[in-house]
């Protein structure tokens, strides 16, 4: 049984709308991220947690929040979607800080 | 910060061949170096990790080496097959850095 499930899979969202991508795990994990994957730029991540009710900023956090109101789950939300945001979007799990087990991803066209 | 530098875009072989990717990383902490293998329509999968304390690693055919002198981190197998058709990623970690740091990746096609 999958440990990391994002949802939706695939989604299609006008500029300037919200968007929010769902990420849960049931892992037991104490850490969660969010990372973007783009043809030339490889993974990077955008924001992380180690803990309910707290995120951090990753490298590229402008333009996106999360929020992470239990252990298991994980969101990351668009406020005002923009055509650069068009990317597919991983979120994973660990236990401390290094390895990382990741889900499906979600792949988010804006248009 | 930490950097890692994957120069093979893409590699084509046929099957039963030896695959070598090369890899390079830089960083001021305390490194474990992971292999993730990703396949189309899926997520990166964890192949294989090494720390600074075993410089060896291996999985499912695969074996990594790393040398803490030259900052290089290799991955190789010796034959193979159709099935090892996917984009392999050099990652770093630092248990003192926020998440993982990527590699751009290596497109392996294996044709039969």
């Amino acid at each position: 049984e999958a440990a990391v499930t994002q949802s939706p899979r695939s989604k299609v969202a006008v500029t300037g709308g919200k968007v929010t991508l769902s990420c849960h795990q049931t892992n037991n994990h104490d850490y969660m991220y969010w990372y973007r994957q783009d043809t030339g730029h490889g993974l990077r991540l955008i924001h992380y947690s180690y803990v309910a009710d707290s995120t951090e900023k990753g490298d590229i956090p402008d333009g996106y929040k999360a929020s992470r109101p239990s252990q298991e789950n994980f969101s990351l939300i668009l406020e005002l979607a923009s055509l650069s945001q068009t990317a597919v979007y991983f979120c994973a799990s660990s236990a401390y800080r290094v390895e990382q087990y990741f889900g499906p991803g979600t792949r988010l066209t804006v248009l | 910060g930490n950097s890692v530098t994957q120069m093979q875009g893409q590699v084509t072989l046929s099957e039963e061949e030896f695959l070598f990717i090369n890899c390079t990383y830089s960083t001021t902490g305390y490194p474990t170096l992971f292999w993730y293998v990703q396949y189309p329509g899926e997520g990166p999968q964890l192949l294989l990790k090494v720390t600074t304390a075993n410089n060896k690693g291996s999985s499912r055919g695969f074996e990594a080496t790393y040398d803490k002198g030259t900052t290089s981190f290799h991955l190789q197998k010796a034959s193979v097959q159709e099935s090892d058709s996917a984009v392999y990623y050099c990652v770093l970690g630092d248990r003192y850095a926020q998440g993982l740091t990527f590699g751009l990746g290596t497109r392996v096609s294996v044709f039969p």
